[in-house]
C-alpha cells in the first residue's frame, strides 16, 4: 500500500534560520503530494501541493518540489518565523481507485526568537 | 469559504456507551474521511467514503462503523466506547485526487 515517511521531530530552529523537513513516499501510479500544517488546538490546513513530477508547490514562503526519481517532496523555507511553529504533515493522494489520502506521522517545528 | 464542521470540539463518554461523531461539509465533495490522531502516530485512517452509502475500511476500522446517508454528512460511530479510543478525531472531505479539507477535530475522552 501507499506510505509516507517524514523526518522525526521535534525540530527546533532560531528565527530566520533555514528549514528543511524531509518527506519520501511509496505509491503506485502518479499520486498528488501535499504538505499540511496544524497549529496548536486547530485542525489541519493545506499549506501547498503538487500534482505531477517536477511541479513546485509554494505558499507563505514555503516550497516543495515533486521529485519522482527520488520519490521525495521535501519542505523548505528560507527564513522561519516564530509564527511558523506548528506540526507539519506530508501526505499523498492516490491517482486511481478511491483517492484516499495517506499521511506521514508529522514533524513538530518550534521556532525560538 | 469552504467548510467542514464537526459537531463537537470536546466529548467525554463512559466506557461501553455508543458514541456518534458527526461531520458535515458544504463543498459537494465526493470523498469523506475519518482519521484519529495520536501523539507519535500521526493521522491514521479509520474509514472513508467515496459516495453516498459507500464506505471503505481504512487502516484501523476495528471498533468503529460509519454512516453516509447524505452526500454532505459522514458519521463515525463507536459501537461500545473503550478507553483506548480516547483520541483526537478528525473529519475531512475532498474532490477526487484533490486536497483534503479538515474540520477542527473532536477530542474524545472515554472514562
Amino acid at each position: 500500500g501507499n506510505s509516507v515517511t517524514q523526518m522525526e521531530g521535534p525540530v527546533t530552529l532560531s528565527e530566520e534560520a533555514f528549514l528543511t523537513i524531509n518527506c519520501t513516499y511509496t505509491a503506485t501510479g502518479y499520486p498528488s503530494l501535499f504538505w499540511y500544517v496544524q497549529y496548536p488546538g486547530e485542525g489541519l490546513q493545506l499549506l501547498l501541493k503538487a500534482t505531477k513530477a517536477d511541479d513546485k508547490g509554494s505558499n507563505k514562503g514555503f516550497e516543495a518540489t515533486y521529485r519522482k526519481e527520488t520519490t521525495s517532496f521535501h519542505l523548505e523555507k528560507g527564513s522561519v518565523q516564530v509564527s511558523d511553529s506548528a506540526v507539519y504533515f506530508c501526505a499523498l493522494s492516490d491517482s486511481g481507485g478511491y483517492q484516499k489520502v495517506t499521511f506521514g506521522t508529522g514533524t513538530k517545528l518550534q521556532v525560538i526568537p | 469559504d469552504v467548510k467542514v464542521t464537526q459537531s463537537s470540539r470536546y466529548l467525554v463518554k463512559r466506557t461501553g456507551e455508543k458514541v456518534f461523531l458527526e461531520c458535515v461539509q458544504d463543498m459537494d465533495h465526493e470523498n469523506m474521511f475519518w482519521y484519529r490522531q495520536d501523539p507519535g502516530l500521526g493521522l491514521r485512517l479509520i474509514y472513508f467514503s467515496y459516495d453516498v452509502k459507500m464506505k471503505e475500511k481504512g487502516d484501523i476500522p476495528e471498533g468503529y462503523s460509519v454512516s453516509r446517508e447524505k452526500k454532505e454528512r459522514f458519521s463515525l460511530i463507536l459501537e461500545s466506547a473503550s478507553t483506548n479510543q480516547t483520541s483526537m478525531y478528525l473529519c475531512a472531505s475532498s474532490f477526487r485526487q484533490g486536497e483534503a479539507f479538515f474540520g477542527q477535530g473532536t477530542r474524545l475522552t472515554v472514562v
